[in-house]
C-alpha cells in the first residue's frame, strides 16, 4: 500500500486556471506537509497541518489554499495560476516528534502554459 | 545568508570511491538533522537521521558538529546506485524542515 498518495501526477493547464491537488495518507500521522520543488530544485516548504490546523504559512501567495477534512488528507488549492507556479508539489507527512521521517509523495508536476 | 547551505556539485567520483559531502546551517537552535537521497524525477527519501555522536549504516557515516555548524556524509566504496541527489534537511523548529539545495553524486563506472 502507497504511504503518502498525491494526485493527479501529473497537471497541465493554461494560466488563470483554478487547479486542486490531493493528498492522502495512510501512515496515521498527525502532521503533513505541502513543499514545492522549482527548477533549480530547491524544495521548499509552504505549508504544513497538524490535526488538521494550519501551524506553517511560508509567505505563500493567497491564491494558495490549503485545505485539511481530516488528518489524512492534505489538498491544495491554486487559484489564477500564474507561468511561475510551474514546479512539482511534494506532499509529506511526519510522526509524532522532531526526529521522526517525513515521508514524501510521488510528487505532482505542475505545468503552466 | 540561506539558512542551509550545501556544495550543488557534481562530485564525479569512479566507483569504489569514498567521497564525503558537507552542509552547514544557520539556526544555533536547530533541532535534528537528516540526510535525504533524491532520484532524478522522483520523491526525497530518507538516507538516515544525523545523531549527535555520529552515525553508521553500511556504507553511510553521518556526523553532525554543532559547534561549527555543520553536518557530513561519507560514502565508502561507492556504487553507481549511489548516484543520485543527498539533501541536507535541518529542523530549525517544532515541524518546520529547511533542505539544503542539494549535492549531485554522479558514480561513474
Amino acid at each position: 500500500d502507497t504511504a503518502v498518495s498525491q494526485t493527479p501526477k501529473y497537471l497541465v493547464t493554461q494560466m488563470g486556471n483554478d487547479k486542486s491537488i490531493k493528498c492522502e495518507q495512510n501512515l496515521g500521522h498527525d502532521t503533513m506537509y505541502w513543499y514545492k520543488q522549482d527548477s533549480k530544485k530547491f524544495l521548499k516548504i509552504m505549508f504544513s497541518y497538524n490535526n488538521k490546523e494550519l501551524i506553517i504559512n511560508e509567505t505563500v501567495p493567497n491564491r494558495f489554499s490549503p485545505k485539511s477534512p481530516d488528518k489524512a488528507h492534505l489538498n491544495l488549492h491554486i487559484n489564477s495560476l500564474e507561468l511561475g507556479d510551474s514546479a512539482v508539489y511534494f506532499c509529506a507527512s511526519r510522526g509524532r516528534g522532531s526526529t521522526d521521517t517525513q515521508y514524501f509523495g510521488p510528487g505532482t508536476r505542475l505545468t503552466v502554459l | 545568508r540561506k539558512e542551509v547551505e550545501q556544495d550543488p556539485g557534481p562530485f564525479n567520483v569512479p566507483e569504489g570511491a569514498t567521497v564525503a559531502f558537507n552542509c552547514t546551517y544557520s539556526n544555533s537552535a536547530s533541532q535534528s538533522f537528516f540526510w535525504y537521497r533524491q532520484d532524478c524525477r522522483k520523491e526525497p527519501k530518507l538516507l538516515m537521521s544525523v545523531y549527535s555522536s555520529g552515525n553508521e549504516d553500511g556504507r553511510f557515516t553521518a556526523q553532525l558538529n554543532r559547534a561549527s555548524q555543520y553536518i557530513s556524509l561519507l560514502i565508502r566504496d561507492s556504487k553507481l546506485s549511489d548516484s543520485a541527489t543527498y539533501l541536507c534537511v535541518v529542523n530549525t523548529r517544532t515541524y518546520k524542515y529547511i533542505f539544503g539545495t542539494g549535492t549531485r553524486l554522479k558514480v561513474l563506472a
